[in-house]
């Protein structure tokens, strides 16, 4: 069965640094998501990305995220100076449409800690 | 918006017991629900889902769930669990296109 991966599985960084977790998408999917879970919190929506654009985004999603699919296979996240409450597991997603139904299919998520 | 509990944070069984999960959203409207498992180290996968129809649905591995519509439930149920059921649980109601997850239960079921 196709799958959502994504990289890395886990990642450390610095406070203030920037950090890029990568998602290749199940190939013929048209919509694209990033959703987070913090510990001992619930799956958060962060952003949905459909035709090359956001087309929606959550209130968490601020000025230090970005979304980017770069080549037409990877999906990118990036949060540009991170803090210590970015710590979280973030889950990429995607699905072949949005209409009742609809299934998303997510990877097995990038555990980002921030120290 | 619409959200989404599940009131049973950790639940506990012995092999061959019987489960239900709790669920409730909140939207009045025609809804889409899913339940999602995350087996220890994998992805979340989903397990069964809700958009019309039959309000009984069958999912994967023996699961269940019960749509009841006057109760806001979907509850989660399966007759008798396994050791390799053990995982965590969410339940989540489409919003647009998006997912609203509850908090997730999480199950160990002892051999």
């Amino acid at each position: 069965e196709p799958e959502v991966t994504q990289t890395p599985s886990h990642q450390v960084t610095q406070m203030g640094q920037e950090v890029i977790l990568r998602c290749v998408p199940i190939s013929n999917h048209l919509y694209f998501y990033w959703y987070r879970q913090i510990l001992g919190q619930k799956v958060e929506f962060l952003v949905s990305f459909y035709n090359n654009e956001i087309s929606e985004k959550s209130e968490i999603f601020d000025d230090q995220f970005s979304v980017e699919r770069p080549d037409g296979s990877n999906f990118t996240l990036k949060i540009r100076s991170t803090k210590l409450e970015d710590s979280a597991m973030y889950f990429c997603a995607s699905s072949m449409n949005r209409g009742p139904g609809n299934t998303i299919y997510f990877g097995e998520g990038s555990w980002l800690t921030v120290v | 918006a619409q959200s989404v509990s599940q009131h049973n944070h950790h639940v506990i069984l012995s092999e061959a017991a019987s489960l239900e999960l709790g669920c409730n959203y909140s939207y009045g409207g025609t809804v889409n629900l899913f339940w999602y498992v995350q087996y220890p180290g994998q992805h979340l996968q989903l397990l069964l889902k809700y958009f019309s129809g039959d309000p009984l649905v069958k999912g994967i591995k023996g699961f269940e769930a019960e749509f009841i519509k006057s109760k806001f439930s979907f509850n989660l149920r399966k007759p008798s669990v396994q050791w390799s059921d053990t995982a965590e649980y969410f339940c989540a109601v489409n919003q647009g296109g998006k997912l609203i997850f509850g908090q997730g239960t999480e199950l160990s079921v002892k051999p």
